[in-house]
């Protein structure tokens, strides 16, 4: 079975600083990986994904994030964070012996103060 | 605009009433999912439906029922034996055509039962 974990459950930062959102997961198979962006009572909207092939993955809004399959994890990074980016995010992970289903972590909230 | 519809957004209840949740999509999509939020623990995952009149329980279907009669609808039934019905309620849906294909979310219905 898959199982998805964020090591943080909030994370402060101040505008325009650098932010990196901990993801590690665990499958007895090849994984794809997604980073899921949540604004306030809204669904969710796709960052990124890893299917294969380069390990860094660049997304929307300035947002990439790095494949390590050694460490079982899939970090997600930006550079210089704005007020706008603060929402919740989540990790999540899917493979084949799952039907494509997706195992979600349980969130990382993200504050940006300026 | 192709995309996912919930409705309503806001829906009251009270105790032991049955409510339906509606999730209809226009993208073409094969396979639609419904979620349940609640605070700090991300998404789980009530009932699946890969094809037309089939659909598959998934982590925490007790209390929750489905039907999936046409491609683009796939409404969920809270029921009076779902003992914590208060949550956040999410649709999506995917393309099956393969690997790389994301699930996409709707706005979701918060639901309230007292």
């Amino acid at each position: 079975a898959q199982s998805v974990t964020q090591l943080d459950s909030q994370v402060p930062v101040f505008e325009e600083a650098p932010v990196e959102l901990r993801c590690n997961y665990s499958s007895s198979v090849s994984v794809y990986l997604f980073w899921y962006v949540q604004y306030p009572n809204q669904g969710l909207q796709l960052l990124l994904k890893y299917l294969s092939g380069s390990t860094l993955v660049k997304g929307i809004n300035g947002f990439e994030a790095e494949f390590n399959k050694s460490q079982t994890s899939f970090h997600l990074r930006k550079p210089s964070v704005h007020i706008s980016d603060t929402a919740e995010y989540f990790c999540a992970v899917s493979d084949t012996k799952s039907d494509y289903k997706l195992s979600f972590g349980a969130g990382t909230t993200v504050t940006v103060r300026a | 605009d192709g995309g996912i519809t919930q409705s309503p957004k806001y829906l009251f209840r009270k105790e032991g009433q049955n409510v339906t949740l509606s999730c209809e999509q226009n993208l073409n999509h094969d396979a639609m999912y419904w979620y349940r939020q609640d605070p700090g623990q991300g998404l789980r995952l009530i009932y699946y439906s890969q094809i037309v009149n089939d659909f598959q329980k998934g982590d925490i279907a007790e209390g929750y029922s489905v039907s999936r009669e046409k491609k683009e609808s796939f409404p969920l039934t809270v029921t009076s034996a779902q003992k914590n019905p208060t949550a956040f309620y999410l649709c999506a849906s995917r393309f099956s055509g393969g690997i790389g294909y994301e699930q996409y979310f709707g706005p979701g219905t918060r639901l309230t039962v007292t």
